[in-house]
């Protein structure tokens, strides 16, 4: 696609649920990353992908987040049993070439998600 | 751990003035990235620096990267309304190629 899409733009959900957060690099990108944004901060780092493998996970805060990328492409971040403190912004990003660390990383417009 | 700071956090400036952010690590960087995001966007990249005491322009933006590699800075020139914005640096954790740290950014508005 022309950028990295994210889906849902907006989730509201109660307390104790799982959600599901999409998102869609830009074709053919190699690596993919998820941060987690709060209001007035930059954005923080959760895990990140190369093709389908994940190559560091070390942002995630617990055992309830997860994230997959099986076939290399679509990623999904799965949060179970949200909290109150989960409520932020999600945002997926994806580069070129598998050094990220190192290049331009281009971001989605997130996933405000929302938990009462 | 290591850390990205920014100062400072807010900036007003008045149409016209310059405005400078500054950009420090608590290690080493291998290099640093500044990105943009509009009030409601997302971050957009600006640019890399790599080398020690590079200094990088574009347009009215001058990007400095110390000589240490652990601090940087941003400066606009003559700023516009167009600058609004948050400017964020970010270097990469030493031991993981894709995993950024970024700082919390300064939030620059411009009165016109």
């Amino acid at each position: 696609g022309a950028g990295v899409s994210q889906s849902p733009r907006y989730k509201v959900t109660k307390r104790g649920q799982d959600v599901a957060l999409r998102c869609d690099p830009i074709s053919g990108h190699v690596s993919l990353y998820w941060y987690r944004q709060a209001l007035g901060q930059g954005p923080e780092f959760l895990t990140y992908f190369n093709y389908e493998a994940q190559q560091d996970k070390s942002g995630l805060p617990n055992d309830r987040f997860s994230a997959e990328r099986p076939e290399g492409s679509i990623s999904t971040l799965t949060i179970q049993r949200t909290e109150q403190r989960d409520s932020a912004m999600y945002r997926c990003a994806s580069s070129g070439w598998g050094t990220g660390g190192k290049e331009t990383q281009y971001f989605g417009p997130g996933t405000r998600l929302l938990v009462l | 751990g290591q850390q990205v700071m920014q100062i400072p956090q807010y900036q007003h400036v008045q149409e016209g003035e310059d405005f400078t952010t500054y950009c420090n690590s608590s290690t080493t960087l291998s290099n640093i990235q500044w990105y943009k995001q509009r009030p409601g966007g997302h971050p957009v990249f600006l640019i890399q620096l790599v080398k020690s005491g590079e200094v990088k322009k574009q347009k009215r933006l001058t990007f400095q990267f110390g000589e240490a590699k652990k601090n940087s800075s941003l400066h606009i020139t003559a700023t516009q309304t167009t600058d609004v914005g948050t400017y964020f640096c970010a270097g990469p954790k030493g031991g993981s190629q894709g995993n950024l740290i970024f700082g919390k950014g300064t939030k620059l508005s411009v009165k016109p």
